[in-house]
């Protein structure tokens, strides 16, 4: 299953499949890319980052792939399981003046039905 | 090791009341943030602390919002008086460096404000 940007907020597969949460940033000058998950009633919790001079990074089960040509940013989960229900939230750190200062996305609802 | 933790976990008020919510960081982390969701909306920085200064309250939206972080350690973020949209989610993060491109942030599991 897949998802296009901030249009489209929630995401259902079957568990096994392979999702893919899609994301555009704004920012030209962001230099640093973060994929967070929260599920309910928790904080968001880290997934994966990437850095502006990579196109691509692996985790366990997670792939996260950046194409600054036009701004996008996807997170793949392989063979989606139940406990991958959560929302999704990419963010990005625009640079300069030290800190983490965040922009989030305004998230992904993924729902894996069985 | 404990996590970040916020108190309370969800406050009702009416509007014009005042709310004080509190974050306790992860011990010897400097850096300490607040971020709000309103509404379901993206989730919005607010401030951030090194140590108990501030190093950047950009995201406070108006004077009803205080926070502080007298001797560095948990920080409070008090809204007075509260109106109706700033009914949301407050999380408190913390990060022990500081800097872009540093890692991730460490999130509490928020505080749900509910103003009447």
């Amino acid at each position: 299953g897949e998802s296009v940007g901030l249009h489209l907020p929630t995401l259902s597969v079957q568990e096994g499949d392979n999702s893919i949460i899609n994301c555009a940033y704004s920012n030209s000058a962001s230099d640093y890319f973060i994929w967070y998950k929260q599920e309910s009633g928790k904080g968001p919790q880290f997934i994966i980052d990437i850095r502006s001079n990579m196109d691509k990074r692996q985790g366990q089960r997670v792939t996260v792939l950046l194409n600054k040509t036009v701004k996008h940013l996807s997170l793949q989960i392989a063979a989606t399981q139940p406990g991958d229900s959560a929302v999704y939230f990419c963010a990005e750190n625009r640079g300069g003046g030290g800190g983490n200062k965040l922009t989030f996305g305004t998230g992904t609802q993924l729902k894996v039905e069985l | 090791e404990a996590g970040v933790t916020q108190f309370p976990s969800h406050s009702v008020i009416e509007k014009g009341q005042t709310v004080t919510l509190r974050c306790d960081p992860i011990s010897g982390h400097d850096n300490l943030y607040w971020y709000r969701r309103v509404m379901g909306k993206e989730i919005k920085f607010l401030l951030h602390f090194v140590k108990e200064s501030k190093q950047d309250e950009s995201g406070m939206p108006n004077n009803r919002f205080l926070a502080e972080r007298t001797g560095g350690t948990y920080s409070t973020l008090k809204v007075q008086p509260a109106e109706l949209e700033d009914s949301g989610v407050y999380f408190c993060a913390s990060s022990q460096v500081q800097g872009a491109n540093t890692g991730e942030l460490f999130f509490g599991e928020g505080s749900r404000l509910t103003v009447l």
